[in-house]
């Protein structure tokens, strides 16, 4: 199937700092990602979807100042947690879809562990 | 995306079938029937979806009832690699928001 990659799948950093996670389509062009978040023991939330070319559409509750979301090319979507703080502390998820039709699955990457000191 | 309901935990014994059931009573005439896990600190994994017949791939076989309410997720040979998290989502697929509920715990014991 295709293939979704996430980098880095892991990442430290200092409160204050921003930290960029790309996401790659590897064989297929995607012209929307769609980035999630997931807290432990909680289910993953849809954040923003990320739109090749135009700005991304963020969900009710999700800062757009904060989480900046980049779609330069049909290959790659990158989320920057911009000022980031303990409590962005979490496992970020991205998804694409290999066609804009329907009947098609989305595949996630393997994910971010951004871990926040 | 329409509401889903699943059993919040469920154990399987290895070698078992294991069957996952799923509500989705409002599922919508474009709507799919898409499955989806997760194991531990990894992303979601595509099984398997459906519309409105039966579906079997090599991961698992679903069984989606007439009138669509409900479906069933029938993992044949459960093996201990199988211990995840199991979304039942209802969606149309390709570039919709595909929206998480909380899914069932499935643990596989030896």
């Amino acid at each position: 199937g295709a293939v979704v990659s996430q980098h880095p799948s892991r990442v430290i950093c200092k409160s204050g700092t921003s930290v960029k996670i790309e996401c790659r389509s590897l064989d297929f062009q995607a012209t929307t990602m769609f980035w999630y978040r997931q807290f432990p023991k909680q289910s993953l939330m849809l954040m923003a979807t990320s739109n090749e070319g135009s700005k991304a559409t963020y969900e009710q509750g999700v800062e757009k100042d904060k989480f900046l979301i980049n779609h330069a090319s049909l290959t790659l979507s990158t989320l920057t947690v911009t000022s980031a703080h303990p409590e962005d502390s979490s496992f970020y998820i991205c998804s694409a879809s290999s066609s804009a039709a329907s009947d098609t699955e989305a595949f996630f990457g393997q994910g971010t562990r951004l871990t926040v000191v | 995306d329409a509401k889903t309901t699943q059993p919040t935990s469920m154990d399987c014994a290895e070698g078992r079938a294991a069957n996952l059931p799923c509500n989705h009573s409002t599922i919508s005439g474009n709507e799919y029937v898409y499955w989806y896990r997760q194991i531990h600190s990894q992303g979601p994994q595509y099984i398997i979806h459906g519309l409105k017949n039966n579906e079997t791939n090599e991961m698992a076989s679903l069984i989606i009832t007439e009138d669509r309410k409900s479906s069933t997720l029938i993992l044949p040979h459960a093996t201990l690699r199988d211990t995840a998290v199991y979304y039942c989502i209802a969606y149309p697929g390709g570039d919709y928001k595909l929206s998480f509920g909380a899914g069932t715990t499935v643990t596989v014991r030896a």
